[in-house]
């Protein structure tokens, strides 16, 4: 099946620091893929949608300056979290599909800790 | 915004009782979709849906995607302890390739 890498799996940093996730599609071509948040004992709230070749489509209420993404191939995206602050700890993960109309398939997460 | 509310929210079962959970929206979706998700872990598809009435099963694990268009139940039966974590739904924006997440049903198992 379908198989979505992320890394790193884990990140502890001082405020103020810039964090970067990457997002793999290791055996497929993903022309889109997606971020979501998702907070203790919460749903996953997408963030934005990352398009190859083009700039990302954020959610409402997502600030584009703090959540940079770059999808610079057909199998990488990644996030970088600019100047994080404690208010952005949470954990971050990363979707893919074959095909628009198919169903992500989600990376194992990345979990934030900004001290 | 659109909602999709789960039920129940949380559940304790008996080992090897069958368990059922259901996800209604206010809208019409064409595509549902069940994860699991373990903890500190991304969530992994169960098992899709893309036809209203369609019945679905893979391994233990049955879902229905409603007539109406509006809901969609899971049940697993026979649990067994490696069940324990959340179970989504999730819906396919129409018109778009987005999706969104449902509230999650906490499941947890005793020996």
């Amino acid at each position: 099946g379908a198989v979505v890498s992320q890394h790193p799996s884990w990140v502890i940093c001082k405020s103020g620091t810039s964090v970067k996730i990457e997002c793999r599609s290791l055996d497929f071509q993903a022309t889109t893929m997606f971020w979501y948040r998702q907070f203790p004992k919460q749903s996953l709230m997408l963030m934005a949608t990352s398009n190859e070749g083009s700039k990302a489509t954020y959610e409402q209420g997502v600030e584009k300056d703090k959540f940079l993404i770059n999808h610079a191939s057909l199998t990488l995206s990644t996030l970088t979290v600019t100047s994080a602050h404690p208010e952005d700890s949470s954990f971050y993960i990363c979707s893919a599909s074959r095909s628009r109309y198919q169903p992500q398939h989600f990376g194992d997460g990345t979990r934030l800790s900004i001290l | 915004g659109q909602q999709l509310n789960q039920s129940p929210q949380s559940m304790f079962i008996q080992e090897g009782e069958d368990v059922s959970m259901n996800c209604t929206s206010s809208s019409i979706f064409n595509t549902w979709l069940w994860y699991k998700q373990d903890p500190g872990e991304g969530p992994v598809l169960l098992i899709a849906l893309y036809k209203a009435g369609e019945l679905t099963s893979n391994g233990r694990l049955t879902a229905q995607f409603g007539t109406t268009r509006k809901d969609s139940f899971l049940n697993i039966s026979a649990s067994i302890p490696s069940d324990v974590g959340i179970y989504f739904c999730a819906v396919r924006l129409s018109g778009t390739y987005k999706y969104i997440f449902g509230t999650g049903t906490r499941l947890k198992v005793l020996a």
